[in-house]
């Protein structure tokens, strides 16, 4: 595609239902990010695939947290048992070569939990 | 802790005038440095990169490193009042490996 695809655009959900939010990278990009943006403040590192590579799970903030990467294209990121503090702005982003590094946003996926 | 540092703000420049915003990491290995600008309730866009000592121009802005000093800082010229945005300055420690940002800058340019 054109640019980083997130789907869905928004969703609300309730306090202890699970959630799974969708990013299709640019075509030829090996590597994939997820950060988290809550409102007003800077973007959270979650999660950074690179390649066959394990990925860098390092800002994981809990164990209700976990993201998939798929024939290292489509990524999946999970959150179970959500909660009101995992509301936030979920942003995707991908680059086409690590060592440029040059990454590149997806629109975002708004989660709102209630 | 690897940390990305860079002031709230909010900066207030005139239009015509110069805005400069700065950066400072924590970390001396750094490799790849960007400036990103985000509109409010948009996604973060990608401006700038450098990844050696020095200046890089491309037309109104200008990056600076100075891997010494552990700065980072975005010059933009003749500021327009579309260039009021959040600027996020993000750095990379070494290749294949996750990208940092710091907290932002809200930048205002006063007509």
């Amino acid at each position: 595609g054109a640019g980083v695809s997130q789907s869905p655009s928004n969703k609300v959900t309730e306090k202890g239902k699970d959630v799974e939010l969708r990013c299709d990278p640019i075509s030829g990009h090996t590597a994939l990010y997820w950060y988290r943006q809550s409102l007003g403040q800077g973007l959270e590192f979650l999660i950074y695939f690179q390649g066959n590579s394990a990925p860098d799970k390092s800002g994981l903030p809990s164990d209700r947290f976990s993201a998939e990467r798929t024939g290292g294209s489509v990524s999946t990121l999970t959150i179970q048992r959500t909660q009101q503090e995992d509301s936030a702005v979920y942003l995707c982003a991908s680059s086409l070569e690590p060592r440029s590094g040059e990454a590149f946003f997806g629109q975002g996926t708004r989660l709102t939990v209630v | 802790q690897k940390e990305v540092e860079q002031n709230s703000g909010p900066l207030s420049v005139p239009e015509g005038a110069i805005a400069s915003l700065n950066c400072t990491y924590s970390d001396r290995v750094s490799q790849s440095f960007f400036w990103y600008r985000q509109y409010s309730g948009k996604s973060p866009e990608l401006i700038m990169s450098i990844y050696s000592n020095g200046d890089k121009e491309d037309g109104r802005f200008t990056a600076q490193l100075n891997k010494a000093s552990q700065y980072v800082s975005l010059l933009i010229r003749d500021s327009q009042p579309s260039d009021s945005a959040t600027y996020l300055c993000a750095v990379r420690y070494s290749s294949a490996s996750k990208i940092i940002f710091g907290s932002g800058t809200r930048l205002s340019i006063r007509p």
